[in-house]
């Protein structure tokens, strides 16, 4: 069965780096373009990034951009986000979550968790 | 910047009837941002419901559809049960590569 498993969570000082991954399994995951997704402590979904299936295309959302780099390695079916220069507003759950198609998100982990304070 | 809206809030009797929309602050939604929604419960990792508009994802009960109504994406719920009761999110897609959320809507089913 698909599974997403979240690591990689736990609390950061501002202005400090954190890097989190995704471990994809019972799917063939370099057929899929996957995303990061993020909700900050009791507010909604925000997307922050994808890395399509073929390597081609990778995107961020305007607040993570220059900051935050998606990347992954089909060889270890794993996805990861390097986050950079966090700041209080990048505390959220960090959700993994395959695209089916464009933007049929299908299958999610289950998040982990990242607090940036000091 | 784009900003995809939701109600906040709306409130549902058992049994009844209700629609969400999810519309764009500048334009029309259309087929093309591929709308799609999201049920989630606290503590929960969000659920597919809809994608491409109105079809359902596997396994979600055909109370659940989606369609276009005027300028905004709907999800529409026929005879609400009281596990419906969940924040509802839809997503678009911009073009360029830009994914956005809605805001998200509080259903309450009482």
């Amino acid at each position: 069965q698909v599974q997403l498993v979240e690591s990689g969570g736990g609390v950061v000082q501002p202005g400090r780096s954190l890097r989190l991954s995704c471990a994809a399994s019972g799917f063939t995951f370099s057929s899929y373009t996957m995303h990061w997704v993020r909700q900050a402590p009791g507010k909604g979904l925000e997307w922050v990034a994808y890395f399509s299936y073929d390597g081609t295309n990778k995107y961020y959302a305007d607040s993570v951009k220059g900051r935050f780099t998606i990347s992954r390695d089909n060889s270890k079916n794993t996805l990861s986000l390097q986050m950079t220069s966090l700041r209080a507003e990048d505390t959220a759950v960090y959700y993994c979550t395959r695209d089916r198609q464009v933007v049929h998100f299908d299958y999610w982990g289950q998040g982990t968790l990242v607090t940036v304070s000091s | 910047q784009t900003v995809v809206t939701q109600e906040p809030s709306f409130s549902v009797s058992p049994g009844g009837t209700v629609t969400l929309t999810c519309g764009l602050s500048s334009g029309s939604v259309s087929g093309s941002h591929y709308p799609s929604w999201y049920q989630q419960t606290p503590g929960q990792a969000p659920r597919s419901l809809i994608y491409s508009t109105n079809t359902r994802s596997s396994g979600v009960p055909d109370r659940f559809s989606g369609s276009i109504l005027g300028n905004k994406a709907a999800l529409t719920i026929t005879g609400a049960q009281a596990d419906d009761e969940s924040d509802y999110y839809c997503v678009l897609y911009m073009g360029s590569g830009i994914v956005v959320f809605g805001g998200g809507t509080k259903l309450t089913v009482l």
